[in-house]
């Protein structure tokens, strides 16, 4: 089946300093691919999507390029603050046999970052 | 305009008791799916509803666990005769459309401890 591998966590940066968490997956077809973060205590908060290959997904300074020759999705942010501390999940769309699409999910990468 | 609700925050229960979990969608959203969220892994899928309608269930137990959306009210998730291994963080997420595509809006969860 499709699955989604992450780095393992956890991250822990100083304020300023350069993110990548690592997202790799495994899948037939052509799935769209997300970026979801969760803040402690909260639910999931989509961060940013992509649904073809070589899209890149943005947003609040994060970004991710849709790899398909690597089936990869790495997240980038140039400069973190002590607010993106939190964890971040990597996902892939699946078709079910319902005909919807479900979410396959990463075990998740915590990121800590100190001022 | 509200987000999804779901509730209780968290719940307590004895083995052998029965949980109930809801989730309200966001307002015009008849779409919603029941995720899981073991220690330490990622989302698991579990089962996604349209009102009155079971779409695809494929997640889920196979004893114990049920789910409903009914025409009024919000969507319920059942667990009895809850053991240790059903404690876990339970997200609901709705969609406007069948397609997840655009990312789901998940609730703040509900955190079932088995003790």
């Amino acid at each position: 089946g499709n699955s989604v591998t992450q780095m393992e966590g956890p991250v822990t940066l100083s304020e300023e300093a350069f993110l990548t968490i690592n997202c790799t997956y495994t899948a037939t077809g052509y799935p769209s691919l997300f970026w979801y973060v969760q803040y402690p205590g909260e639910g999931l908060q989509l961060l940013l999507k992509a649904t073809k290959a070589d899209d890149k997904g943005s947003n609040k300074g994060f970004e991710a390029t849709y790899r398909k020759e690597t089936t990869s999705f790495h997240l980038e942010k140039g400069s973190v603050q002590v607010s993106d501390s939190a964890v971040y999940f990597c996902a892939l769309s699946e078709i079910t046999q319902g005909g919807s699409e479900k979410l396959v999910f990463g075990k998740g990468t915590k990121l800590t970052v100190n001022p | 305009n509200a987000g999804v609700m779901q509730n209780p925050r968290h719940l307590v229960r004895r083995r052998g008791q029965e949980a109930r979990l809801r989730c309200s969608p966001m307002k015009g959203h008849s779409h919603v799916y029941w995720y899981r969220q073991l220690p330490e892994e990622g989302l698991k899928f579990m089962v996604y509803l349209q009102k009155e309608n079971i779409i695809d269930e494929s997640g889920m137990p196979k004893e114990r666990f049920s789910a409903e959306f009914p025409k009024e009210g919000p969507s319920i998730l059942r667990i009895q005769q809850v053991v240790r291994g059903d404690s876990a963080a339970y997200f609901c997420a709705s969609s406007l459309t069948w397609t997840g595509s655009y990312g789901y809006t998940f609730g703040s969860g509900t955190r079932l401890t088995v003790v």
